[in-house]
């Protein structure tokens, strides 16, 4: 069965850190572009970040640029976003999603972040 | 960025009805246009990709059309479990991904 699961999310103060992984199983990891997508409390779903198959292309939403890394690891079929100087604003569920030619088709359950002080 | 606006914010409908759901683009995205549904609690399913394409499993009435900027989700004879919240979004290759900010569904 193709599955995405992520991990690491947790309460945070403004300012802090966090990495999340999102690991993948049932298919080729490094055949797919991978993305992180999240959701606020209540609200719509916002695209966060993209990369490509062998990690050498990345690309972010302004309201993530310079303080959000996506990386990946495909020996051991896992997918990262680092989290820094992190703000309340970016409380949100976080979601690995994968493309190919078929977009997001399959998405994990997700993991919270909450940034509080 | 490309925005996505779509509308209504709300439908409401009853069992059996048809739904139509719009979206609109703020410039060209082609044909990279997909569809979700979200029920509460759970992640996104995608729906429809490519405008029109079917993702595996999903029932026949839920179709999509459009082109460019204007793009729309039909949902034929409404069942129970179709009553959710609805996100377009765009695709296009070399540009930031973007959602529509989400149509829900309800009674």
């Amino acid at each position: 069965e193709e599955q995405l699961v992520e991990s690491g999310g947790g309460l945070v103060q403004p300012g802090g850190s966090l990495r999340l992984s999102c690991e993948a199983s049932g298919f080729t990891f490094s055949g797919f572009w991978m993305h992180w997508v999240r959701q606020a409390p209540g609200m719509g779903l916002e695209w966060v970040s993209r990369i490509n198959g062998d990690g050498t292309n990345t690309t972010y939403a302004d309201s993530v640029k310079g303080r959000f890394t996506i990386s990946r690891d495909n020996a051991k079929n896992t997918l990262y976003l680092h989290l820094n100087s992190l703000r309340v604003d970016d409380t949100a569920v976080y979601y690995c999603s994968r493309d190919r030619s078929t977009p997001l088709d399959i998405w994990g359950h997700g993991t919270t972040v909450t940034v509080t002080s | 960025d490309i925005v996505m606006t779509q509308s209504p914010a709300t439908l409401s409908v009853s069992p059996g009805e048809r739904a139509t759901l719009s979206c609109r683009a703020s410039q060209s995205v082609k044909y990279n246009l997909a569809w979700f549904q979200q029920k509460l609690g759970q992640a996104p399913r995608l729906l429809i990709y490519r405008t029109s394409t079917r993702a595996p499993g999903v029932p026949a009435r839920f179709s999509g059309s459009g082109s460019g900027t204007e793009f729309t989700l039909t949902i034929d004879s409404l069942q129970s479990e179709d009553f959710a919240v609805y996100y377009c979004h765009q695709y296009n290759k070399w540009a930031p991904w973007t959602f529509g900010q989400g149509t829900k569904v309800d009674i």
